[in-house]
C-alpha cells in the first residue's frame, strides 16, 4: 500500500515553455503532499506544502509564480513550472501523507531538463 | 537552516559484510527522525520513524538507533546483500523534513 506515482519521469522542454508534473496518490487519501527539488549532489530540499483545496505554502526563496501548485483532490496534486528556463533544470520529486501519522510516501521523481 | 549531516557519503562493502552509517543532527527541539532508502529510478521507500531517546527499532537485516540529546542516529546492516545497494536518506522533522545528502551504499557480490 501507500503509493505515490508521478508523471512524467523524464520531460525535456525548450526555455520559455511551461511543463506541468503530476504526484497522485493510488491507493490513499493524502490530506497534504509536499514537493521537493534535488540539486546535483545535494539533499532534498522542500519548494513547497500542499494541502487539498487550499493555496499551497512555499518555502522561503520559492516563487510561487514560477512554480504553480494545484491540490484539486485528495490524490492529486500537480507542479507547473511556468516559463521555464535552463536553470529550472532539476529533479523533482513529490511526496504524500495522511493527517496524524509520520511517513511520507514519495513518488519515483521527474527529471527536468530545460533547453 | 538545521542542517543534517550524513557519513560517510558513499560506501563500498562486499556481500555477507555488515555495515553502518551515521545521521548527525541538532539535538535540540527533537520532534522526529525518519530513514529512507532510495534505489535508482524507484521512490524513496521508508524503513523507520524514530521520535524517543534510545529507540531502537529493526526491519530484517536493518536496524536502527537514535540518540537525541547527542543529535545522532546509526542506520546498521548486516550481512549486506547486493540488493541492499542504495541510497540512505535521513530526515529530521522540524515542522518540514529536513534530508540529509544520503549515503550511497554499494554492496559487490
Amino acid at each position: 500500500g501507500a503509493v505515490v506515482s508521478q508523471h512524467p519521469s523524464r520531460v525535456i522542454c525548450k526555455s520559455g515553455t511551461s511543463v506541468k508534473i503530476e504526484c497522485r496518490s493510488l491507493d490513499f487519501q493524502a490530506t497534504t503532499m509536499f514537493w521537493y527539488r534535488q540539486f546535483p549532489k545535494k539533499s532534498l530540499m522542500l519548494m513547497a506544502t500542499s494541502n487539498e483545496g487550499s493555496k499551497a505554502t512555499y518555502e522561503q526563496g520559492v516563487e510561487k509564480d514560477k512554480f504553480l501548485i494545484n491540490h484539486a483532490s485528495l490524490t492529486l496534486s500537480t507542479l507547473t513550472v511556468t516559463s521555464a528556463h535552463p536553470e529550472d533544470s532539476s529533479f523533482y520529486i513529490c511526496s504524500a501523507k495522511v493527517s496524524r501519522v509520520h511517513e511520507q510516501y514519495f513518488g519515483p521523481g521527474t527529471r527536468l531538463t530545460v533547453t | 537552516i538545521l542542517n543534517v549531516e550524513q557519513s560517510p557519503q558513499s560506501l563500498h562493502v562486499q556481500e555477507g559484510d555488515s555495515t553502518n552509517f551515521t545521521c548527525s543532527f541538532p539535538s535540540s527541539n527533537f520532534y522526529a527522525l525518519h530513514w529512507y532508502r532510495w534505489e535508482t529510478a524507484k521512490s524513496p521507500e521508508a524503513l523507520f520513524v524514530m521520535t524517543l531517546n534510545g529507540d531502537e527499532k529493526k526491519k530484517g537485516r536493518i536496524s536502527a538507533t537514535l540518540n537525541t540529546k547527542e543529535g545522532y542516529s546509526y542506520l546498521y546492516i548486516k550481512g549486506s546483500q547486493p540488493e541492499d545497494s542504495a541510497t540512505y536518506l535521513c530526515a529530521r522533522k522540524w515542522g518540514k523534513l529536513i534530508f540529509g545528502q544520503g549515503t550511497e551504499l554499494s554492496v559487490k557480490p
